[in-house]
Formats: C-alpha cells, structure tokens, sequence
C-alpha cells in the first residue's frame, strides 16, 4: 500500500492558464474526494466520488474547476483560466465505503487517508 | 450547520509534560470525530478517529482523545510530550452516513519545547 499519490506535488502558473492535478487513491479505496486547503485554514472539502460517479460538489467548485475520475481509479481535478485567489494546496483523499468494511481490515472504515497535496501557486 | 472550533490557534508545552488541544463540534445526528496532524508543506497524517463505542480512543503515536457527548467536545492528549510532536493539529467532524465530508476546525500550532 503506497498511499495517496498527487501530482504535482508543485505547480506555479501564470494566470489564466490551465492547470490539471492527477490523484492516484489507495488501490482498494472506492470514494476519493478533493479538498482546499489555503494558508492558516483547515482544508475545506471540494468534491467526492464513489467510484466513478461524482456524488457531491460544493459551492466552492465554481464553473472553472472540473473534477473526474473516468475508471473509478485515479482521479484529476482541472482549473481553468486560473485567478490568483486559487493559490492554495489542493488535497487529494481516500476512503473505503464502511459497507464494504467486511472485506477490509477490521475499522478501517469512515478513515479517509490523504494525499501530500498539490500546491498551486497563481502569478 | 456542521461546525469544528478549535478555540487555541496555539498550545505550548514543555517537552516531557502532558499536552491537551481542544476541540469542540455541532452536528445533528451522531458524530464521527477525527484529529490529524500536519507537518510542514505535507499533507495530513491521520491519528485517531472516534466513531462509536468506548468514549477514550487511542491512535497512532502515543496520542488519544476523550469523546464527550455532553460538552460536545474531542480533545486530543498526550501524556508526555516530545519535540518531535510539534505540527499542525486538526480536528475535524463528518456527520453519520454523510460520505466522509470532513469539516475541519482551523487548527492548533502545538510546539514542544526541549
């Protein structure tokens, strides 16, 4: 088990441009989720998918952030036209259903797992 | 609305001494309670969780934290602190059956001084 993988780990763009990060989840987790997290806050949730499909979005996922995860697998999370007001470290996490909580290690379940982040930095 | 507040930005402890930092929630419904550590320009390390059961739960690195229906709250604890403890702690709730949706309080620099 290697963890959550982002990538890049570091990103300075001028702005906007585009920018896509890549999420690689722990190979049997089936949710994956995207959070925000900005100097001196805790992070602040994106987006989340079970599986391929994306169940949640939040209001802080404006029209240029897009977020997929085609085979269920990796995921990538795109911004486009970046705004300096994007700077921050975008984390990448991980969870397995607690439904499926039977075929996994005992209470591993609910634990979400994250990545080292990807920080984006807008000049 | 769901809500975390961890009411000292900063805690200070002299190494080998205990350490606490506080955290408090409000959520509907039957809480699940995290705390996780944050080094420096990482991401965030998982320490313990509390989702049901014995109200003292014990994690990774020789941290627990105590479970308090009543005061609503989750404080982290250590019994004797070590240099190396010093990060970025953050507690954070996802309310029963909500898919894992952290909120996250805004953190506790904790430093251990030698």
């Amino acid at each position: 088990d290697t963890g959550v993988s982002q990538d890049p780990r570091h990103k300075i763009t001028k702005r906007g441009q585009n920018v896509t990060f890549r999420c690689d989840p722990i190979s049997e987790h089936n949710r994956l989720y995207w959070y925000r997290q900005t100097l001196g806050q805790g992070p602040e949730f994106l987006t989340y998918f079970q599986n391929e499909a994306q169940l949640e979005k939040s209001r802080l996922l404006s029209d240029r952030f897009s977020a997929e995860r085609p085979k269920g697998s990796f995921s990538t999370l795109e911004i486009q036209r970046t705004e300096q007001g994007d700077s921050a470290m975008y984390l990448c996490a991980s969870s397995l259903d607690p439904s499926l909580q039977e075929r996994s290690p005992p209470d591993s379940g609910n634990t979400i797992y994250f990545g080292e982040g990807s920080w984006l930095t807008v000049v | 609305a769901q809500s975390v507040a961890q009411p000292e930005d900063q805690v200070n402890v002299a190494e080998g001494n205990p350490l606490t930092v506080k955290c408090t929630y409000s959520v509907s419904g039957n809480p699940y309670l995290f705390w996780y550590v944050q080094y420096p320009n990482r991401g965030l390390q998982f320490l313990l969780k509390y989702i049901t059961g014995d109200n003292l739960v014990k994690g990774s690195y020789g941290f627990e934290a105590e479970f308090n229906k009543s005061q609503t709250s989750f404080h982290l604890k250590k019994p004797s602190a070590l240099v190396s403890d010093s990060a970025l702690y953050f507690c954070a709730v996802d309310q029963e059956n909500q898919g894992g949706k952290l909120i996250f309080g805004q953190g506790t620099e904790l430093s251990v001084k030698p």
